[in-house]
């Protein structure tokens, strides 16, 4: 049963703190996208990625988020440095992008920045 | 393409679950997927649809006609079924990207 993977699942950090949180996507997935989940703002797409190449960023805060894709397995997305407001779930999704098509989302990484 | 639901919804043990979405200003290429949370899980894919009635081992999704709304259907609602569902529509901005779009949803409580 092929699914995606995230670590940590948890990460508590101090203010300040670089952070990174990684995903492996489903094995044969040609696209990558990266949400955050809040109570106040619910789901929001942070960055998109077809054949790991950045399509779209611009739900992410610039000055401190970045997102790479080193290779196909691997998905990993930074802050630095963190700040409070970053506390959330941040969750990753892959899927094989076509006419219509889904996306799996992995469990979540629970970010709490004191 | 903006979507209505409502905030939340009761069902009983057993009987069928009829969620309601409208999206009264979706364009003719855009599909409606539909999508759940469980507490404390990723979203999970359900089904999707373009004008034509679907039918999967979780769900069937009706789709109005006009396409102006749309509905969700859960047979038999277990426990499991509890969770918030999305209903999202796809938005495609010429090929370059393709974005799911999450609102606020509807949360489902299935009773005992």
């Amino acid at each position: 049963d092929a699914r995606v993977t995230q670590t940590p699942r948890h990460k508590v950090t101090e203010m300040g703190q670089e952070v990174t949180m990684r995903c492996q996507p489903i094995l044969g997935h040609n696209t990558v996208f990266w949400y955050r989940q809040t109570m106040m703002q619910g789901l929001e797409l942070l960055a998109y990625f077809r054949n790991r190449a950045p399509l779209d960023d611009s739900g992410m805060p610039k000055d401190r988020f970045s997102a790479e894709m080193p290779d196909a397995t691997l998905a990993t997305l930074k802050i630095q440095p963190s700040e409070p407001r970053d506390s959330a779930v941040y969750f990753c999704a892959s899927g094989f992008e076509g006419i219509s098509y889904e996306q799996y989302f992995g469990p979540g990484t629970r970010l709490t920045v004191t | 393409a903006k979507t209505t639901q409502p905030p939340s919804m009761d069902c009983a043990e057993g009987r069928a679950a009829n969620l309601p979405c409208n999206h009264s200003t979706i364009s003719g290429n855009e599909y409606v997927y539909w999508y759940r949370q469980i507490h404390s899980q990723g979203p999970q894919y359900i089904i999707h649809g373009l004008k034509n009635n679907e039918t999967n081992e979780m769900a069937s999704l009706i789709i109005t006609e006009d396409r102006k709304s749309s509905t969700l259907i859960l047979p038999h609602a277990t426990l499991r079924d509890t969770a918030v569902y999305y209903c999202i529509v796809r938005v495609y901005y010429g090929g370059a990207t393709n974005k799911l779009i999450f609102g606020t949803g509807t949360l489902l409580a299935v009773q005992p």
